[in-house]
């Protein structure tokens, strides 16, 4: 059974440090993994999906490395801003047919950046 | 225009009624998801549609039962609603035969809460 366990459950930085937020996974054969964020009261918007053939994927003042043979996933935020204080969710998904669909979640990264 | 829309966002209720959520994609997506998130916020997979045909059912009570009239809908009705069904309720999609295969976009959540 897959588990995904994020580190650190939460985390307080200032405005402009660069921060790395973990994912682990304890199965390896995953199809793609997907990191999300979600705003408080709201749902979750998909922020990158790296597909288990690649190593890493950027958007913008964010990184998401994929090391899948060890079991590992880290978001790279650069800069930060308080905007991007909200829960970051890791997520990974199991095989390519509709029936692997499933993402397993972990229990998120809760980020605050004080201004 | 909202990709995946659920309604309402908000439900109370009493202990022992029926009632269900709605939730539309007009992303052309083939595969539908309903996810529950727990007053922890954890995130964990309840069903997947792909096509209308149910593919995912994970261990549910069957006082849950999902309903796709067409690609684009899948509803959940809930009967005999229990105090610990109170959760955030997210529909979500995906397109399969894609190179993004699995990348899910969620709806806002429902927040359904039970007296």
């Amino acid at each position: 059974k897959q588990e995904v366990t994020q580190i650190p459950a939460a985390l307080s930085v200032p405005e402009g440090e660069n921060l790395v937020l973990n994912c682990s996974f304890t199965d390896s054969a995953i199809y793609n993994l997907q990191w999300f964020r979600q705003d408080p009261g709201k749902g979750l918007t998909s922020l990158l999906l790296i597909q288990s053939s690649q190593r890493e994927q950027t958007s913008g003042r964010l990184n998401a490395s994929l090391d899948k043979s060890s079991g590992r996933s880290t978001l790279y935020i650069a800069a930060s801003q308080p905007g991007d204080s909200a829960t970051y969710l890791c997520a990974v998904s199991h095989g390519r047919g509709t029936s692997g669909s499933r993402l397993t979640f972990g229990e998120g990264t809760q980020l605050t950046v004080n201004p | 225009d909202t990709a995946v829309s659920q309604t309402p966002k908000y439900l109370v209720t009493q202990m022992g009624n029926d009632k269900s959520i709605k939730c539309e994609q007009n992303l052309g997506h083939d595969t539908m998801y309903w996810y529950k998130q727990d007053s922890k916020k954890f995130l964990k997979i309840m069903f997947s549609y792909n096509n209308k045909e149910l593919i995912i059912n994970e261990t549910v009570p069957n006082r849950f039962s999902p309903k796709s009239p067409d690609k684009a809908h899948l509803n959940l009705h809930i009967n005999s609603l229990e105090l610990g069904d109170s959760a955030v309720y997210f529909c979500a999609s995906s397109r399969h035969g894609t190179s993004r295969v699995n990348e899910q976009f969620f709806g806002p959540g429902t927040r359904l809460t039970v007296l």
